[in-house]
């Protein structure tokens, strides 16, 4: 069964430091979900992509954080520099087409767990 | 805005006893509703989702969930619970006509715990 790919699994880094997590979606997915998933809480949505293009950055708090999907394909999401309150987990999902509120299923990968000391 | 309340952030049960995990959920259109399963450090598996079809949704592990348009209720059942079924569940939902993206929202989530 075709599966989301994420790494690293984890990650520990000094604050003010920078780091990149690597996703790869199902294959033939359009659209590529950032989510961040704090500690003892839902995950929640950072950015979407529809293909190479951004669809929804609006939680994205673009002063420190960066996301591409160059060739619509895979995406990298950048933090510099990382802060304390950025220790989460990060969650990559996709989806075949992602209607504007539509119905599709979203497919997880096993997240990066960031540590920022 | 769509918004989604899990009463209860933490659930025991006996093995064997009814699971019940409530959530209910606010949203100016008749949404999509979905419950997730989250194992320790691992990413979210569908359970289930409501799509506006059938009122009462089946999904995998012989969990079911029933849509409650009168209550804005979405909870999310299982007659016989086992050790397996210890984990964290997330219920989310979308909104359709939304114009811009294809957000999930979550809940807090509800910690299962399956006592012997």
């Amino acid at each position: 069964e075709a599966e989301v790919a994420q790494s690293p699994r984890y990650k520990i880094t000094e604050k003010s430091q920078a780091v990149a997590f690597w996703c790869d979606p199902i294959s033939g997915h359009a659209t590529l979900y950032w989510y961040r998933q704090i500690l003892g809480q839902g995950p929640e949505l950072l950015v979407q992509f529809q293909d190479e293009s951004v669809v929804d950055d609006s939680q994205l708090p673009k002063d420190r954080f960066s996301a591409e999907r160059l060739k619509g394909v895979d995406s990298t999401l950048k933090i510099q520099p990382a802060e304390l309150g950025d220790s989460a987990m990060y969650l990559c999902a996709s989806s075949l087409v992602g209607v504007a509120g539509g119905q599709e299923t979203q497919y997880f990968g096993p997240g990066t767990r960031l540590l920022v000391l | 805005a769509q918004s989604v309340t899990q009463l209860g952030s933490h659930v025991s049960v006996s093995e064997g006893a009814l699971v019940l995990l409530r959530c209910n959920y606010s949203s100016s259109v008749p949404p999509y509703l979905f419950w997730y399963v989250q194992y320790p450090n691992q990413g979210l598996q569908l359970l289930l989702k409501y799509t506006s079809a059938a009122t009462l949704v089946k999904g995998i592990n012989g969990f079911e969930a029933e849509f409650k348009k009168s209550e804005t209720s979405f909870h999310l059942t299982k007659p016989s619970a086992h050790m397996s079924d210890a984990a964290e569940y997330f219920c989310a939902v979308s909104a359709p006509g939304e114009t811009s993206g294809s957000r999930l929202t979550f809940g807090e989530g509800t910690q299962l715990t399956v006592n012997p």
